[in-house]
């Protein structure tokens, strides 16, 4: 079966413009994550989509940044404005919700490498 | 609140010799933890993890953890590395306050030499 997919795979831009990020998670995956993984870093967290609840956005960095998951499905995650410091690698995750919270691993796309110039 | 600590960033080993990746873990409740392999331009894939049944847990590639309560700490272990097990490696925690949110440790490298 298909997994995680995200597109592009690379994009690279110029200060100032904006991007959009797409995430298509597995089929019937209720949870939908956006990480960010800057060079020699870790993973950091950005936001959470569940089902039909209000996402949680305590990860985002700034007002630039700001996500949308359409239908329960996609998700695009967009950067406004974009900074030299926004390049990293977006990585997106999704899950199914177990019957005890915390026990479902996230299954990972490949992620999109973005560079600002 | 739940944290985790990889003790060493970057790990060396010989080509057939053990792997030992070590992790320690805080958590409020009755934690499940996984761990994660990175390899150059991918995504992370899961490697195995621990929900509370056996405290030994195999995963794929040979790969094997030991979940320790008394000591906090869930290290990953490989009995022979191979030269494909080169890659980057996060511990990973998550318990029931946090709901399905993951806390990720800051990842140890690990480099096989032939």
């Amino acid at each position: 079966g298909a997994g995680v997919s995200q597109s592009p795979s690379n994009k690279v831009t110029e200060k100032g413009k904006d991007v959009e990020l797409r995430c298509d998670p597995i089929s019937g995956h209720t949870a939908l994550y956006w990480y960010r993984q800057s060079l020699g870093q870790g993973l950091e967290f950005l936001i959470y989509f569940q089902g039909n609840s209000a996402p949680d956005k305590s990860g985002l960095p700034s007002d630039r940044f700001s996500a949308e998951r359409t239908g329960g499905s996609v998700s695009t995650l967009t950067i406004q404005r974009t900074q030299q410091e926004d390049s990293a690698v977006y990585l997106c995750a999704s899950s199914s919700i177990g019957k005890r919270y915390g026990t479902q691993p996230q299954h990972f796309g490949d992620g999109t490498r973005l560079s600002i110039l | 609140a739940q944290s985790v600590t990889q003790l060493d960033s970057h790990v060396s080993v010989s080509e057939g010799t053990p792997v030992l990746l070590r992790c320690n873990y805080s958590s409020s409740y009755s934690p499940s933890l996984f761990w994660y392999v990175q390899h150059p331009n991918k995504g992370l894939q899961l490697l195995l993890k621990y929900t509370s049944a056996a405290t030994l847990v195999k995963g794929i590639n040979g790969f094997e953890a030991e979940f320790k309560k008394s000591e906090t700490s869930f290290h990953l272990t490989k009995p022979s590395a191979h030269m494909s097990d080169a890659a980057e490696y996060f511990c990973v925690v998550s318990d029931r306050n946090a709901g399905n949110m993951l806390t990720f440790g800051g990842g140890t490298r690990l480099m096989v030499k032939p």
